[in-house]
């Protein structure tokens, strides 16, 4: 089975600070995506990359920024932590860049932002 | 450009019922279509996903979905809802030609006894 896994359920920052969310999947997938969800609007898409050092802006990029050194890792950084930024981050991965694969995603880290 | 509509927001049934959430989407072309879900707490599952052939697809956990053109959906169904149904649903759709999802707003299922 496919598992992606994410550094924090649950995270607590104050307004200002640098915040690190990673993830890390296990099957050697080549895309990987960041997404945020919040009520009533789904999921949308905030980075994704499709190789390691290769990464392209999803419809939200603004104030975020990510990262991916290894093909298995990607971090998503909020350079400056807002309180607009308190959110549900979901990361996912798939195994190419087809629209047809299916995106395997991670449990989900609750972002709070004081 | 594409999109995703799920008219219902909230959705309440009774155990053992039948169930059918609506997913209508926008594309130029023929569309991947997916419903996934998350269940309290989680990440999103895939239950399901059509992109040519036979209209009808069988997903897991008994679900199944009918993709038709004329109307532009893809509706999501289930003849008997058990209790560990109760879960926010997904609708997503992809385009040939790029990586992305776009994905609905969501429908909340709950289940009363």
């Amino acid at each position: 089975d496919v598992k992606v896994t994410q550094s924090s359920r649950y995270l607590v920052k104050r307004t200002g600070e640098k915040v690190f969310l990673e993830c890390v999947q296990d099957m050697d997938h080549e895309n990987m995506f960041w997404y945020r969800q919040d009520p009533g609007l789904g999921l949308r898409l905030i980075y994704f990359s499709y190789d390691v050092k290769m990464k392209e802006k999803g419809d939200i990029p603004e104030g975020y920024s990510v990262s991916r050194e290894k093909k298995e890792r990607f971090s998503l950084i909020l350079e400056s932590a807002s309180t607009n930024q308190t959110s549900m981050y979901l990361c996912a991965s798939s195994a190419s860049g087809k629209a047809q694969e299916t995106q395997y995603f991670g449990p989900g880290t609750r972002l709070l932002v004081l | 450009a594409q999109s995703v509509t799920q008219p219902d927001i909230h959705i309440t049934v009774s155990e053992g019922a039948s169930l059918e959430l609506r997913c209508n989407y926008s594309y130029g072309a023929t569309p991947y279509l997916f419903w996934y879900v998350q269940s309290p707490g989680q990440g999103l599952q895939l239950l399901l996903k059509y992109f040519s052939g036979d209209t009808l697809v069988q997903g897991i956990k008994g679900f199944e979905a009918e993709f038709k053109r004329s109307q532009s959906s893809f509706n999501l169904r289930k003849p008997s809802v058990h209790w560990s149904d109760a879960a926010e649903y997904f609708c997503a759709v992809g385009a040939y030609n790029t990586d992305k999802l776009i994905f609905g707003t969501g429908t909340r299922l709950q289940v009363f006894p």
